[in-house]
């Protein structure tokens, strides 16, 4: 079975430029969220997606925006990147029926992709 | 969005017990209590989590005051392996779904 999995590893952009990070969720999970983890920091909050819509957002630009495909992977893009975007971008997927079910489910992370910009 | 408290960081022997704290004074009813941890150079990854009662999986024990209002993850004998960021997260509850608020974590640096 296989895990959350992200894609790039690394990536090197110059400030201006926009990237696209991608994401694929544990199998059988339908919800996926977006992190960044500065260095030395605990991971913040970007965006959830679920049934292909943006359900939550956390306090980032309009520069970050995103996307859920049918088969519930997702894309991180962020545009007119600037020095202070260099970070860890992380992906956790998870159940949404834990909502609806007033459960609570644990979210499971990638590795993450290492962006930097210079 | 509701807040936790952790220390910076703790030092444990290897082979002996670790009592991680963690604050959340604004906790609300609903909120249940997370904790996850972050190895070096991976994702977090799940520990444990509960709402009311004491908790205890392979990982870890989580133990809840009465009032929720701080809670304690126990690793009942650490190793080498357990040297990484400790996350005491509480679940944000919003439309349709759940968000998950980090803190800064307690780094747990474990000592042969």
């Amino acid at each position: 079975d296989a895990g959350v999995t992200q894609s790039p590893t690394h990536l090197i952009k110059t400030r201006g430029q926009q990237v696209t990070l991608r994401c694929s969720p544990k199998s059988g999970h339908d919800t996926v969220s977006w992190y960044q983890q500065a260095l030395g920091q605990g991971p913040q909050f970007i965006f959830q997606y679920y049934e292909e819509e943006e359900r939550q957002r956390g306090n980032f630009p309009d520069r970050f925006s995103g996307h859920q495909f049918p088969n519930y992977s997702s894309e991180l893009n962020v545009n007119a990147l600037l020095l202070g975007d260099s970070a860890l971008y992380l992906c956790a997927s998870s159940l949404a029926a834990g909502f609806r079910l007033r459960v609570s489910y644990e979210q499971y992370f990638g590795p993450g992709t290492r962006l930097t910009v210079t | 969005d509701a807040k936790t408290t952790q220390p910076n960081s703790m030092e444990s022997n290897e082979e002996e017990p670790v009592h991680l704290p963690c604050n959340h004074s604004t906790i609300s009813g609903t909120d249940y209590i997370h904790w996850y941890r972050q190895l070096p150079s991976q994702g977090p990854e799940y520990v444990i989590h509960g709402l009311t009662s004491n908790v205890n999986n392979r990982m870890a024990s989580l133990a809840i005051a009465e009032d929720r209002k701080s809670s304690t993850l126990i690793l009942h004998r650490a190793t080498l392996r357990d040297a990484a960021v400790y996350y005491c997260i509480l679940r944000d509850e919003g439309p349709g779904t759940y968000k998950y608020i980090f803190g800064t974590g307690t780094r747990l640096k474990v000592l042969a």
